[in-house]
């Protein structure tokens, strides 16, 4: 049973426009949220995080949205970059996470392409 | 300041060999993890040390050991490898406060034929 769903494989934007990236969770006591970054061949790196507390978090060109009600969060990219083109994972963390106290429970990550 | 590290980098095993990845991380971190990821996958927790001197089992730990032998090191075992043990094993470590993202090493590809 996935508790963090990113239910879009792949997507594709033209550079300088939105990249909007979804995730839906089901464990309601899921309370921290991260978005990684991982390239072919590398490991994953932290992009962005927020707390259960905020509904919005924001850094550079990167923001994420948190709607708790829904249990859905959401990565904007603003204006996407040849660079960005990577798969993103979400990332989940919390009590009963059921992958340990400190453990992450990750989606199976969109491949996000940019296209020039 | 390398982060965090692993070797090997690659690895074939036969069925039933043994091995151990290993991971170094010098952020003076407390708390350290295993994943594993397959295709088509999210990374799956395995096992993590919270702290020194502690090891705790993740979503799945069967057929794999650990070893937190200090602050920096904490190594996996496979006692006799399987094909579905086939996969991209990365390592993890946060400083242990709540709320840390968690830095992750490079990864090591094993194959087991």
């Amino acid at each position: 049973d996935q508790q963090v769903k990113q239910n879009s494989p792949s997507l594709s934007v033209q550079e300088g426009r939105i990249s909007i990236l979804n995730c839906d969770y089901t464990n309601s006591m899921f309370d921290y949220f991260l978005w990684y970054k991982k390239y072919p061949a590398e490991g994953p790196t932290f992009l962005i995080s927020i707390s259960s507390i905020k509904d919005k978090n924001e850094d550079g060109r990167f923001t994420v949205f948190l709607n708790k009600s829904a249990k859905h969060l959401s990565l904007h990219i603003v204006p996407s970059q040849p660079g960005d083109s990577a798969v993103y994972f979400c990332a989940a963390s919390g009590p009963y996470s059921g992958g340990g106290a400190d453990g992450l429970t990750f989606g199976k990550g969109t491949h996000l392409i940019i296209q020039p | 300041n390398a982060g965090v590290t692993q070797t090997p980098k690659f690895q074939v095993l036969k069925t039933g060999q043994s091995m151990t990845l290993q991971c170094a991380q010098d952020m003076n971190h407390n708390s350290m993890y295993w994943y594993r990821q397959d295709p088509g996958m999210g990374l799956r927790l395995i096992y993590y040390s919270a702290s020194e001197g502690t090891t705790d089992k993740g979503e799945v730990p069967n057929g794999y050991n650990v070893s937190r032998l200090n602050k920096r090191e904490f190594s996996l075992r496979l006692e006799s490898a399987a094909p579905s043990q086939t996969s991209v094993y990365f390592c993890a470590s946060t400083p242990g406060r709540v709320y840390n993202e968690q830095f992750f090493g490079p990864g090591t590809r094993l194959t087991v034929l």
